[in-house]
């Protein structure tokens, strides 16, 4: 049963770098048709779409975030991670890894991570 | 503001059935059947209950149904519980831009 876990700082100060990993435990990433994605919500509120990595690289990023996302692929295939670059305030809120159909074009969430709270404050 | 426009509250008795549309546009949802639907739990993560418009994963309940017609996607819960009260929905579309957009959630009220 593959299962998605979420790790990273729970602050990150302003101005600074956000880096999240997501451990794919149970299964990899080269397996079957899947994207990888990750998906932020605010406190109380909705859930915005980050961008989606498949395992050989290839992304696709919310053009609002475009400027300060990048995603990549961890060795052998059990990891991904994200990176946000110049986070303010704004950025606070829960981050969700999760694992993305695709067929012809990654479109829907089928496996969650717990998710990860994560705040940013100095 | 959510790219695709969601009720912000639905409520129904238990036994009956309620409905939760998902309004966007041809850029997305008019035009492609790739439409999905979550259920959040308070405090929890999302869960997929419906993809491609219509679709159900293995595992979750037949009470959870999806459509579509033009620009709007609809869920419908049916026979509704006690249980389901404080639950979330999101809808999801892909886009001719090639990225996922969200509603802004619907929360449901078991009156």
């Amino acid at each position: 049963q593959v299962r998605l876990e979420e790790s990273g700082p729970a602050l990150v100060k302003p101005s600074q770098t956000l880096s999240l990993t997501c451990t794919v435990h149970g299964g990899t990433m080269n397996y079957g048709q899947y994207y990888w994605g990750w998906i932020r919500q605010y406190p109380g509120k909705g859930l915005e779409w980050i961008g989606n990595i498949y395992y050989s690289g290839r992304t696709f990023y919310n053009p609002s975030l475009a400027r300060r996302v990048s995603l990549s692929v961890g060795t052998s295939y059990r990891q991904f991670s994200l990176r946000l670059t110049s986070v303010t305030a704004a950025d606070t809120g829960v981050y969700f890894c999760a694992r993305v159909i695709w067929s012809g074009s990654p479109h829907s969430f089928d496996l969650w991570g717990q998710g990860t709270m994560v705040a940013v404050s100095s | 503001q959510s790219p695709l426009t969601q009720p912000a509250s639905v409520s129904g008795s238990p036994g009956q059935s309620i409905t939760i549309s998902c309004t966007g546009t041809t850029d997305e949802v008019g035009t492609y059947d790739l439409v999905s639907w979550y259920q959040q739990h308070p405090g929890r993560a999302p869960q997929l209950v419906i993809f491609d418009v219509g679709k159900r994963p293995s595992g979750v309940s037949s009470r959870f149904s999806g459509s579509k017609t033009g620009n709007t996607a609809s869920l419908t819960i049916s026979r509704l519980q006690a249980d389901d009260d404080g639950d979330s929905y999101y809808c999801c579309s892909y886009t001719h831009s090639r990225i996922l957009v969200f509603g802004g959630g619907t929360k449901v009220t078991v009156l």
